[in-house]
């Protein structure tokens, strides 16, 4: 495997479910980035770790809960999600947070929607 | 609120034109600034970032960058059906902020 690599690529689910998104980054990075993608809206940062420690959450509802056990590892977890949270959802990774490392490589993406 | 604006088109042009893409930015402690494509469908693919004012070339893509104006641009010459796709201009004085993306296509 090489880059950023994402599971699953779609699902579905209920509002009632649980589920996972996983990422995993094959660059050797210390930085990694959960971003939602709705349509005709621009890309909204959801957590960024940065060497396993979250550094940023923008004011994600709690439903979201990222987990990252080592710095190739994202998780996202899901719980009692809503028809709007309905998106694609994205990994990132980089080098660093820091200028002139912060330059990002995105995953393919789950395309996520909620019944 | 830190703001990223592009137009979002679409911008046609002619197969072997130049495409300009245009990005403003509201941060004026913005100190990197990305540009990427993404094809329907796919994931974001960087090609280009820029820090310094200024020029940068790669290949058929070009990155200005008018700190002053707080605008960046990105020119493709030779533009090619390929290239047709949306592209994000990206800025960051810490998190990254996206623009919506200007959609770009290249007719035969």
């Amino acid at each position: 495997e090489t880059g950023v690599t994402q599971t699953p690529r779609h699902l579905v689910m209920g509002m009632t479910n649980k589920k996972s998104l996983k990422c995993e980054q094959h660059l050797g990075h210390n930085a990694m980035y959960w971003y939602k993608q709705s349509a005709k809206k621009p890309l909204e940062l959801m957590f960024v770790y940065n060497f396993k420690e979250q550094t940023e959450n923008n004011s994600v509802p709690s439903r979201f809960s990222p987990e990252c056990p080592n710095s190739s590892h994202l998780f996202l977890h899901l719980h009692t999600l809503q028809p709007e949270d309905s998106a694609l959802y994205l990994c990132a990774s980089s080098p660093t947070q820091r200028l002139g490392g912060n330059e990002q490589f995105f995953g393919p993406g789950t395309r996520l929607t909620v019944l | 609120q830190k703001e990223v604006e592009q137009n979002s088109g679409p911008l046609s042009v002619p197969e072997g034109a130049i495409a300009s893409l245009n990005c403003t930015y509201s941060d004026r402690g913005s100190q990197s600034f990305f540009w990427y494509r993404q094809y329907s469908g796919k994931s974001p693919e960087l090609i280009m970032f820029i820090y310094s004012n200024g020029d940068k070339e790669d290949g058929r893509f070009t990155a200005q960058l008018n700190k002053a104006s707080q605008y960046v641009s990105l020119l493709i010459r030779d533009s090619q059906p390929s290239d047709s796709a949306t592209y994000l201009c990206a800025v960051t004085a810490g998190a990254l902020n996206f623009g919506k993306g200007t959609s770009l296509l290249v007719t035969p």
